[in-house]
């Protein structure tokens, strides 16, 4: 049985870098046939997909575009997880962070989620 | 890309059925299978209920399914429980970023 387990600050302040780690369990972040996933909720944006990581013989990521050039999302295959950083945040991207197994184009398996709230 | 229209709320009796629609264009909802169904009750994560239109991942139970015609899709629940009360969304891959889409969200209430 797969799991996610989160960890990460739960306050940043504006400016900063909102920073969340996802530990797997029940696979390996190297699997050639899964990715990995970041997604948000708030009440503003709804659920809003970030980005992924995955492994096909070398490493890929994608990005949505409202993120683009804050976002970096990294495989740690020592530990066996990976990585959500987001840039210069602001109040606006307060929400509930999840991380996720993307497989078959669909979302299986969710870390528990993060409320990460970015306030001075 | 926006947001997959949902409605806002659908409520039922125990033991009815009910059905949520999903309405994207025909760059998500309407130009791919790829459309999944997530309940959600309050304070946890999503859970997939439905995935590539009308399969059940193991463990779901066969009250839900799924449909989808040109750009919207469907979740009926059948045979309403008190479980089922929860936010429900949809989402679908797209052709473009993000990749990944949800709806708006419906609150199903079990009356």
């Amino acid at each position: 049985q797969v799991q996610l387990q989160q960890s990460g600050p739960g306050l940043v302040k504006p400016s900063q870098t909102l920073s969340l780690t996802c530990a797997i369990s029940g696979d390996s972040v190297s699997t050639n046939s899964v990715a990995w996933n970041w997604i948000r909720q708030s009440p503003s944006r709804g659920l809003e997909w970030l980005g992924r990581t995955y492994y096909r013989s070398k490493w890929y990521n994608d990005y949505a575009v409202s993120v683009q050039g804050r976002i970096t999302i990294n495989p740690d295959t020592s530990k066996n997880q990976f990585s959500l950083q987001l840039n210069s945040v602001t109040p606006d991207d307060t929400a509930v962070y999840y991380c996720a197994r993307e497989e078959n184009s669909c979302h299986e398996y969710w870390g528990q989620g993060t409320l990460v709230t970015v306030s001075s | 890309q926006s947001a997959l229209t949902q409605p806002a709320s659908v409520s039922g009796s125990p033991g009815q059925s009910i059905t949520i629609s999903c309405t994207g264009t025909s760059s998500d909802v309407g130009g791919y299978n790829y459309v999944s169904w997530y309940r959600q009750h309050p304070g946890k994560a999503p859970k997939l209920m439905i995935y590539d239109v009308s399969n059940r991942p193991s463990g779901v139970s066969n009250r839900f399914s799924g449909s989808k015609s040109g750009n919207t899709a469907s979740l009926t629940i059948s045979g309403l429980q008190a479980e089922d009360e929860a936010d429900y969304y949809c989402s679908s891959y797209t052709s473009s970023s993000p990749l990944y889409v949800f709806g708006t969200g419906t609150k199903v209430t079990v009356l």
